[in-house]
């Protein structure tokens, strides 16, 4: 079956500007999570859904960034006032349920270039 | 908080010699265990987990063995081939609703015919 989509697969964007990025998670998973790989952090979790569940939002790194689920499904991540440090691949990944043992399955990634 | 340390690359091998990448972690209760794999210009992609003590996992040809004494989860395999070059992330995941993983930094292998 289909895995995690997510789109674009590469965003350049200039300094100031807002960003959004989408993921379509695997078709009847309820956990949805963003992370964010970087060079110099490495992979870093951002937030978290489980189905209508208010969100996990305790990796976000700013108030620049907030992401939502709609119909708990696909998810946007927007980046606002975009700076050159939120430069990373953004990774989304899906699981079945929210259980410790249920496997994530990840995305391609969007790659972030800030200019 | 939990953490995971996986050794520092690059490792860098020849065909059919063996591997061992390093990965302990703290964490507590009982985590999950996880090896992912990127190979270049992929994604992220789960190649074994365990989810208690002692269990192995196992897939193509890699293993790597949940070590509750020694807090560890050593990957291993065999005789490694020229398509296993990649990014090899060690990471774990609290036995608890919703969290998320947290990852090794990563360890880029490199296999040369």
């Amino acid at each position: 079956g289909a895995g995690v989509s997510q789109s674009p697969s590469n965003k350049v964007t200039e300094k100031g500007k807002d960003v959004e990025l989408r993921c379509d998670p695997i078709s009847g998973h309820t956990a949805l999570y963003w992370y964010r790989q970087s060079l110099g952090q490495g992979l870093e979790f951002l937030i978290y859904f489980q189905g209508n569940s208010a969100p996990d939002k305790s990796g976000l790194p700013s108030d620049r960034f907030s992401a939502e689920r709609t119909g708990g499904s696909v998810s946007t991540l927007t980046i606002q006032r975009t700076q050159q440090e939120d430069s990373a691949v953004y990774l989304c990944a899906s699981s079945l349920g929210p259980g410790g043992t249920d496997t994530q399955y990840f995305g391609p990634g969007t790659r972030l270039t800030v200019l | 908080g939990d953490s995971v340390t996986q050794m520092e690359g690059p490792v860098t091998l020849s065909e059919e010699a063996f591997l061992t990448i390093n990965c302990t972690y703290t964490a507590t209760g009982y985590p999950s265990l996880f090896w992912y794999v990127q190979y270049p210009g992929e994604g992220l992609q789960l190649l074994l987990k365990a989810t208690k003590a002692d269990d192995k996992g196992s897939n193509k040809g890699f293993e790597a063995t949940y070590r509750k004494e020694t807090t560890s989860f050593h990957l291993e395999k065999g005789s490694v081939q020229v398509s296993d070059s990649a990014v090899y992330f060690c990471a774990l995941q609290a036995n608890q609703a919703g969290t998320a993983l947290i990852f090794g930094k990563g360890t880029t292998l490199s296999v040369s015919s």
